[in-house]
């Protein structure tokens, strides 16, 4: 069965400080990942998307990383801000012929104080 | 910036009612989603929709869902007969092509009593 795990399940951090999320997975075949940043009673909003190929991708202060190999992926957030107080949803989709079917995490709650 | 929207932004609804939920995709895009986030839960994928038919569907999309592009605009999501473990926020999504980016609507939260 496809999964995707995301460690830890909350974060506390101070605003200015960096931090790092963590996503495994065992979907299959692979298609693609993306992580995304959902603001409470919002829908998610796009950060990275990355393929097979891809081992790392910037959105201005979000890093993705991919291992393919391992199936890992983290994202790192350099110098928080507050605003960046959300849930970071990891999503991996499998192909399995034509047809591409995602496979949401729990997501990591991500506090910045100030 | 073009994005999209659902209504309505809530729909309060009696247990074995059909609802129509409605999205407003960005208008260059081709393919259309539906998720829905039970309260406290994660996101799940019901059904992707390009070309007018349905490309995949989860194993939740059974046949008390159905979907349609009634015109060259909307993109609706209808629960022929809903149930209490209906009750969730629905989001619409679309994209230019399968693995780009997809834009999330705001959503629609549906409350079954």
């Amino acid at each position: 069965k496809n999964q995707v795990e995301q460690s830890p399940q909350s974060l506390i951090i101070l605003e200015g400080k960096n931090c790092t999320l963590q996503c495994n997975y065992t979907v299959s075949p692979f298609s693609n990942l993306r992580w995304y940043k959902q603001d409470t009673g919002r829908g998610p909003v796009s950060l990275t998307i990355m393929t097979f190929s891809e081992n790392t991708k910037s959105n201005g202060r979000y890093t993705a990383t991919l291992d393919a190999d391992t199936k890992q992926s983290s994202l790192h957030i350099t110098a928080s801000q507050l605003s960046d107080s959300a849930s970071y949803i990891c999503v991996v989709s499998a192909r399995s012929g034509g047809s591409y079917i995602p496979t949401f995490g729990r997501g990591t709650s991500l506090i910045v104080h100030p | 910036e073009p994005e999209v929207t659902q209504t309505p932004s809530h729909q309060v609804t009696q247990m074995g009612q059909e609802v129509i939920l409605r999205c407003v995709p960005i208008s260059n895009h081709l393919y259309f989603y539906w998720y829905r986030q039970i309260l406290g839960q994660k996101v799940e994928f019901l059904v992707s929709f390009y070309n007018n038919e349905i490309s995949e569907k989860s194993e939740i999309f059974d046949d008390q869902f159905s979907v349609e592009r009634p015109d060259g605009s909307n993109f609706t999501l209808k629960i022929r007969s809903t149930k209490l473990e209906d009750s969730a926020m629905y989001f619409c999504a679309s994209s230019k092509d399968r693995v780009e980016e997809q834009y999330f609507g705001p959503g629609t939260r549906l409350t079954v009593t």
